[in-house]
Parts: C-alpha cells; sequence; structure tokens
C-alpha cells in the first residue's frame, strides 16, 4: 500500500512568488493535514482538511492556503513568497476525521516538500 | 502560540542506559498524546500514544507516562540503542494534532 506522497521533493522560488505544493493521502483517507517545520521551530501547524472541507487553520497568514479535492489529495498554497517560507513543508493523512482518545487515530506523513525562497 | 513544547532541543546518552525525553502542553483540551521519530530526509513515523484517561503505556521498549495535573508527559527508552538517533516529536491533540519543537536524541555507542 503506498504511503503519503508528496510533490515536488524539492522547490526553488524567489521573493513574490507563488508556490504550489502537492500532496496524496495513503488510499482511503479523507483528513489531510499540513505541517511547516522551519529551522528550530519544530511542526507548525498550518491547515487541517477533512471531507473536502478546511477544518481548522493555524496562525498563519492569509497567503497560506489550500483545498482539498474530490479524491482527498491536496494541495498548499503560498502567495507572495517571503524568505522565512523557506522550510520543510510536511503533510500526513489519517483515516477519521478527529485524532482524540476517541478515534486513537494517527497521523501518516509524507517525506515532504522542501521549499527554498530566495 | 506553542501549545506543546520541548525544552530540550538535544539529549545524548551512552547506548544500553535509559533515555528519557520530556513535553509539556498548555491546552488541557488536549485528550490524547503521541511520539513520533523523524530521521533526516523522511517524514516523521509514529511511536507510541496514550489516551487521556491512562497515566502509562509501554511498547517493547518505549513507555509513555502522563501526568494530566502537571499537563506534562515524557518518553523512556530503555535500553537506548545507536539506532534510536533521530528527533522525537512530541503531539498533542484534540481536534488537529499539535506538535512540539523536538528534541533530537543521541544514543552513542
Amino acid at each position: 500500500e503506498a504511503g503519503v506522497t508528496q510533490s515536488p521533493t524539492h522547490l526553488i522560488k524567489t521573493r513574490g512568488q507563488q508556490a504550489t505544493l502537492r500532496c496524496s493521502p495513503i488510499s482511503g483517507h479523507t483528513s489531510v493535514y499540513w505541517y511547516q517545520q522551519a529551522l528550530g521551530l519544530g511542526l507548525q501547524f498550518l491547515l487541517w482538511y477533512d471531507e473536502g472541507e478546511e477544518r481548522n487553520r493555524g496562525n498563519f497568514p492569509p497567503r497560506f492556503s489550500g483545498r482539498q479535492f474530490p479524491n482527498y489529495s491536496s494541495e498548499l498554497n503560498v502567495n507572495a513568497l517571503e524568505l522565512e517560507d523557506s522550510a520543510l513543508y510536511l503533510c500526513a493523512s489519517s483515516l477519521a476525521g478527529t485524532a482524540d482518545s476517541a478515534t486513537n487515530e494517527k497521523l501518516f506523513f509524507g517525506s515532504g516538500t522542501q521549499l527554498s525562497v530566495l | 502560540d506553542q501549545q506543546v513544547k520541548q525544552n530540550s532541543p538535544s539529549l545524548s546518552v551512552q547506548e544500553g542506559r535509559i533515555s528519557i525525553l520530556n513535553c509539556d502542553y498548555t491546552n488541557s483540551m488536549f485528550d490524547y498524546f503521541l511520539w513520533y521519530k523523524k530521521y533526516p530526509a523522511e517524514g516523521p513515523t509514529f511511536l507510541i500514544s496514550i489516551s487521556s484517561i491512562k497515566d502509562k503505556n509501554e511498547d517493547g521498549r518505549f513507555t509513555v507516562f502522563l501526568n494530566k495535573s502537571a499537563k506534562h508527559l515524557s518518553l523512556h527508552i530503555v535500553p537506548s540503542q545507536p539506532g534510536d538517533s533521530a528527533v522525537y516529536f512530541c503531539a498533542a491533540s484534540y481536534n488537529d494534532m499539535r506538535f512540539g519543537a523536538g528534541t533530537r536524541l543521541t544514543v552513542k555507542p
């Protein structure tokens, strides 16, 4: 069974440009999460999609946006790129809508997209 | 706002000894806690979890302890092995999942 796949693996952009990152969840998973791992800051929660809808977003500006398609794959868009957007962007998927003590759901991560903004 | 905190960026232990990684959280709504392990150039992988109704969960060499009153959890690895060297992330969940900054564990032969 294929895991979570992300593309591209690496992306180089210049300041002011737009970046599009893609994620395909594990087959059967309906929830997709996006995280940013900037140097020394751990995994910062960006967005959570479930069944095609945005369920929650982290403390990021509106130029970070995304969507989830009918096949549950997802896209993260970053507009007006800034130097500090350089980071590893990780996508994760889960089977259930929420990960809590009732579902005991786990997130399964892809290997990430390394975005470099020059 | 950092709702999950790992205050030790790094930890070094000798092979065969115990590794103890710590994590604190601030949001009392969290009811499910996990530890993930990450190697370079790979995504994090699930290690062990604990529900808020328990105070301990064990899986082989890995044990997670939860102290709800202190909003603190820890991961014990006994005995530590060189292959355990990785970055360990603590996570807490209520609806979505929040992660700490990670602790880099180095196990020396």
